[in-house]
């Protein structure tokens, strides 16, 4: 069966650095997606990795190894507002998004 | 504001009432999905809608009856529910490209007594 696993919940301090973990196994691969979700709002698209490596973008970055059926998302300069739910999600070859349970975080002044 | 605007936000009804969830894009995509979020599990994918043509029905109940009268509107026909049907329904449209990034909307949150 096809499967994404992430922590349920993390716990960072503001200003400091977290990452959150995803891992899959999938049919296929047609590329991995982070979604934001605040409590009581909808998701909003984070990143999109269909290649292996980092992928920047201001305080936020994701990275994929898709040998290793893997990917994290980094935080930066951690602020109150990050804390959401983070989901991951994969696309598999019939370009059916799989996901994840999505990653409680938690961010402490 | 995504573009996506669902109502009612908030859907309180019991086992024997009919109602709708109705779901609007400004964005001009052309596909358009139902989804059930319940605590502390996956996204579940109810209905997925291309160019107003139904293209996935995953083994949902027929106590759900999707409706899709063009590219721009979905609606989600609730009648006879259960109470574990309590969730939050998200409605979401994307291009049909090969990324497919989804839009989403707020959500209805539905409780059944």
């Amino acid at each position: 069966g096809q499967n994404i696993d992430q922590p349920t919940e993390m716990t960072a301090t503001e200003g400091a650095i977290v990452q959150i973990n995803c891992t899959y196994q999938t049919s296929g691969f047609n590329g991995l997606f982070w979604y934001q979700q605040h409590a009581g709002e909808a998701p909003t698209f984070l990143s999109y990795n269909v290649l292996d490596g980092l992928e920047e973008k201001g305080r936020f970055s994701s990275f994929l190894s898709r040998s290793k059926g893997y990917s994290y998302l980094l935080l930066k300069e951690l602020q109150m507002k990050d804390s959401a739910s983070y989901l991951c999600a994969v696309m598999d070859s019939n370009y059916q998004l799989i996901w994840g349970a999505g990653t409680k975080l938690i961010i402490k002044p | 504001e995504t573009g996506v605007t669902q109502t009612p936000r908030h859907l309180v009804m019991g086992m024997t009432n009919k109602k709708s969830l109705k779901c609007e894009q400004h964005l001009g995509h052309n596909a358009m999905y139902w989804y059930k979020q319940s605590a502390k599990k996956p996204l579940e994918l109810m209905f997925v809608y291309n160019f107003k043509e139904q293209t996935e029905n995953n083994s949902v109940p027929s106590r759900f009856s999707p409706e899709c009268p063009n590219s721009s509107h979905l609606f989600l026909h609730l009648h006879t529910l259960q109470p574990e049907d309590s969730a939050l329904y998200l409605c979401a449209s994307s291009q049909e490209d090969e990324r497919r990034e989804l839009f989403f909307g707020e959500g209805s949150r539905l409780t059944v007594l």
